[in-house]
């Protein structure tokens, strides 16, 4: 259960559009359709933004879109905002039954 | 509206048992399977523990399993997680999540601060 690997951090100006990876392995991302990303404020609980990789819960802005490709899953925001900016994470389903998340991005708006 | 209310957390001795409780409200508590995530101050979120739907089907990170058991009771709409054997590195924020066709985390509690230490 080896947590799945996410960039540290990803900056991006105003109106830009960003893209944070997650990878793991054949028995997490890569076995199943099964990739969440959740936002996080600091102080705060997690948001689920994205769930069964690129369907985006109601509520959640359109700006936010996903995709997966292999072993790797990607969160893109398009038209970057000032309140995007925190910390994200995927989490993906395993082939023992359980969940994994990544360590985590630091998204900063410039 | 939907409500999820973790409660328990204290300070506790290494080697030290503790039981949090997730109360919920706004939804039918047993159509869902339900999830614990901690958070060390500091790092990232961990995936801990989840619970069917009535209870009989369970799974653990591994970094848990052994030590802490995940339960519920329908009947008081209430989601737990016993803590055992409790380490340092067990000390985090501990949040209940809701489960949710295809995932889970469509909504979250406050989270409840369980700290180890002597």
């Amino acid at each position: 259960q080896s947590a799945l690997t996410q960039p540290a951090s990803v900056s991006g100006s105003p109106g830009q559009s960003i893209t944070i990876s997650c990878t793991g392995t054949s028995s997490d991302v890569g076995a199943y359709k099964y990739v969440s990303w959740y936002q996080q404020h600091p102080g705060k609980a997690p948001k689920l933004m994205l769930y069964e990789v690129s369907n985006r819960p109601s509520g959640v802005s359109n700006r936010f879109s996903g995709s997966k490709s292999g072993n790797t899953a990607s969160l893109t925001i398009s038209g970057l905002q000032a309140e995007d900016e925190a910390d994200y994470y995927c989490a993906s389903y395993t082939t023992t039954s359980t969940w994994v998340f990544g360590g985590g991005t630091k998204v900063t708006v410039l | 509206e939907i409500q999820l209310v973790e409660s328990g957390g204290t300070l506790v001795q290494p080697g030290g048992s503790l039981r949090l409780s997730c109360a919920v409200s706004g939804f039918i508590f047993s159509d869902y399977w339900m999830h614990w995530v901690r958070q060390a101050p500091g790092k990232g979120l961990v995936w801990v523990a989840r619970i069917n739907l009535d209870g009989s089907t369970t799974n653990y990170a591994d970094s848990v399993k052994g030590r802490f058991t995940i339960s519920r009771d329908n009947a008081k709409n209430t989601l737990y997680l016993e803590m055992n054997s409790l380490r340092a590195e067990d000390t985090a924020v501990y949040f209940c999540a809701k489960g949710r066709t295809g995932g889970f985390g469509d909504y979250w509690g406050q989270g409840t601060l369980v700290t180890v230490s002597s």
